[in-house]
């Protein structure tokens, strides 16, 4: 069964400390790795998404990375504005639009 | 640009009843695709739509069912709800093409009693 598993499950963290997000997934013929971030009583706002292992992408303090077995956001000298929930989120070869996602990390920053 | 409006933005129903969300989608955008949010389960994909065809489905039973409208815009049934329905039914649109980004609409917050 395809599955997208997210640690940890909450992470807590003072202005400027800097940390990553776990994603793991098993997911036959991935096509593409999703990351979202939600913000509450709001729908996911689209972050990044990786192909192929080994690549990268960057947008302003988040760095996310693939590997074959995972991916990891980066969080770089993180603001409080940062705080949200991140999801994690794969697609199969068919069926492109169907994500299966993670549970999410709700990620806090204190200033 | 608009983003994806969903309404209504809240329902209260009983069990027993049925339901209708609405969804419309960035302009452009011909794919729909509909999520189940529940703070035990995460995410779920309920289908997706694509020029009023359904293109995709979950695995969820046939009390959910959708469509798919000329204009792009798709609605979500719910019928005999049950209590383990209340949930945030988000709504979601696409190019639908090779392009998987997906823009989410805030959702409609069901809650059965």
């Amino acid at each position: 069964e395809d599955q997208v598993t997210q640690s940890p499950e909450a992470l807590r963290l003072q202005e400027g400390e800097s940390s990553s997000l776990n994603c793991s997934y098993t997911v036959s013929g991935l096509r593409g790795l999703f990351w979202y971030r939600q913000d509450p009583g709001k729908g996911p706002e689209f972050l990044f998404t990786l192909y192929s292992a080994g690549e990268e992408k960057e947008k302003e303090r988040l760095k996310a990375t693939l590997t074959k077995k995972e991916s990891f956001l980066h969080i770089t000298a993180p603001k409080p504005e940062d705080s949200a929930t991140y999801l994690c989120a794969a697609s199969q070869a068919q069926g492109a639009q169907k994500l299966v996602f993670g549970q999410g990390t709700r990620l806090t920053i204190n200033p | 640009k608009a983003g994806v409006t969903q309404t209504p933005r809240y329902l209260i129903k009983t069990r027993g009843q049925q339901v209708t969300l609405s969804c419309s989608p960035i302009s452009g955008h011909r794919s729909v695709s509909w999520y189940q949010q529940t703070p035990g389960q995460g995410l779920q994909f309920l289908f997706e739509y694509f020029s009023e065809t359904q293109r995709n489905k979950g695995n969820f039973p046939g009390r959910f069912s959708g469509r798919q409208f000329s204009n792009s815009r798709s609605e979500m049934n719910v019928s005999t709800l049950e209590l383990g329905d209340s949930a945030l039914y988000l709504c979601a649109s696409s190019l639908g093409d090779t392009n998987e980004k997906l823009f989410f609409g805030s959702g409609t917050q069901l809650s059965v009693l």
